[in-house]
Formats: structure tokens, C-alpha cells, sequence
């Protein structure tokens, strides 16, 4: 099993729509959560980090659940300018640092 | 503000040649980590520095070796290069490398894209 698995997609939804991704995570000793955009040929760029309690940054809702070790992302009023994969990333504990772990992406398509 | 640069941009080597890439953290940022990343993959953790001193190491051959310097900037060489090692290589500053949210958050620079012949 994957340290982090995500379903790589694409996803492809219309304008307005709302959608959803999961990302799973093998480590329980997890301490860190995020979400990051990358847009094709690009760097990485953060998008939110997860907290316990959920969290919400306008259109975007990320929650995470300890007990099924999963994190998932809830985009509103999808706009075009949603196209890109999203990349869950996990931080765990590893030989005493925090190693961050990327799963390979999401591909969402927003069309007209 | 400067973000995390990155050079050379692109760099095309023969198989055997060894590969030095380079790369400047945000000011005030004192780990510095790398990535691989292949077309359709997710960045996969090579070395993550912190003060100078290697903190992490992921499952990367020998042929892959990094140091960070006294201004937190950072280097790494990839020796006996091979065909599979074609990839964007990417380096990521943050404030620190504990287990706290704040301190992890990565800033990527915007690549290294190796290409071995």
C-alpha cells in the first residue's frame, strides 16, 4: 500500500460545480496536512493547510479524519481557473525529522 | 520579497556525466529540502537540510548528495547519471522542520528540468 494514495483523476466538472477529492494516509503517526496546486509544468504552490477541525478558505474546504486517516478537499463554484492537480501531502515522522510525503495528484478539468 | 530560486532552469546531459543543481532558500528560511518528480507522479523526497545538517533522506541511491551551506543555500549532485533520472528536480525552503503546521509549510522554487541522453 501507498504511503499516499489519491485517485489521479481527471476529474472534468462544468463551471459551478461543486467537487470533491480524498486522499488517504498509511502513517498514523501523521502530524502534518496540506493541500498544493500544481499547475502543469509548474512548481507546487500551497493551497491550505488541513487542521483537526476543519477549515474553510473561500471556495475551499479541507477536513482531515485521524480515525480513517484521510484528508479531503471541497471545492465550491468550480471556476475555470480551478484546472490543475492537486496534491495531498502528508508530513509524517521519520528517523527523527518530519519527512512530507506527496501522493501523486488529483487532474481536475473545468470546463465551460 | 524573493521567493526560492532555482538554476539552472534546464539542462540537457549524457548518461555517466555527474549534475550539480543549486538553490536559494526565502530569507530567514533555514531548512532546505529536494524533490524528484517524473511526468505524472508527485514529488518524491530525495534530502531535507536543516541548520546545515542533513535532517531526512528518502529512498534515493548514493549517487544522489547534498550539503547546505553557512547562508542556508543548497546543492545537489547527482553522479553516474541514468536515463531514469530525467525529471524536474525541485527545491523547497521552510522556517523550520519540526512537527508544528506553521513550520512546514513549503515554498517550491520552480524547478531544475534534467534531461539525461
Amino acid at each position: 500500500r501507498k504511503e499516499v494514495e489519491q485517485d489521479p483523476g481527471p476529474f472534468n466538472v462544468p463551471e459551478g460545480a461543486t467537487v470533491a477529492f480524498n486522499c488517504t494516509y498509511s502513517n498514523s503517526a501523521s502530524q502534518s496536512f496540506f493541500w498544493y496546486r500544481q499547475d502543469c509544468r509548474k512548481e507546487p504552490k500551497l493551497l491550505m493547510s488541513v487542521y483537526s477541525s476543519g477549515n474553510e478558505d473561500g471556495r475551499f474546504t479541507a477536513q482531515l479524519n485521524r480515525a480513517s486517516q484521510y484528508i479531503s478537499l471541497l471545492i465550491r463554484d468550480s471556476k475555470l481557473s480551478d484546472s490543475a492537480t492537486y496534491l495531498c501531502v502528508v508530513k509524517g515522522p521519520s528517523g527523527g525529522s518530519y519527512i512530507p510525503t506527496f501522493g501523486r495528484g488529483t487532474s481536475l478539468i473545468v470546463h465551460p | 520579497d524573493t521567493g526560492v530560486t532555482q538554476s539552472p532552469t534546464h539542462l540537457i546531459k549524457t548518461r555517466g556525466q555527474q549534475v550539480t543543481l543549486r538553490c536559494s532558500p526565502i530569507s530567514g528560511h533555514k531548512s532546505v529540502s529536494w524533490y524528484q518528480q517524473v511526468l505524472g507522479q508527485g514529488p518524491q523526497f530525495i534530502f531535507q537540510y536543516y541548520e546545515k545538517e542533513e535532517r531526512g533522506r528518502g529512498n534515493f541511491p548514493d549517487r544522489f548528495s547534498a550539503r547546505q551551506f553557512p547562508n542556508y543555500s543548497s546543492e545537489l549532485n547527482v553522479n553516474a547519471l541514468l536515463l531514469g533520472d530525467s525529471a524536474l528536480y525541485l527545491c523547497a525552503s521552510s522556517p523550520g522542520q519540526g512537527a508544528n503546521s506553521g513550520a512546514n509549510v513549503l515554498t517550491f522554487g520552480a524547478g531544475s528540468r534534467l534531461t539525461v541522453l
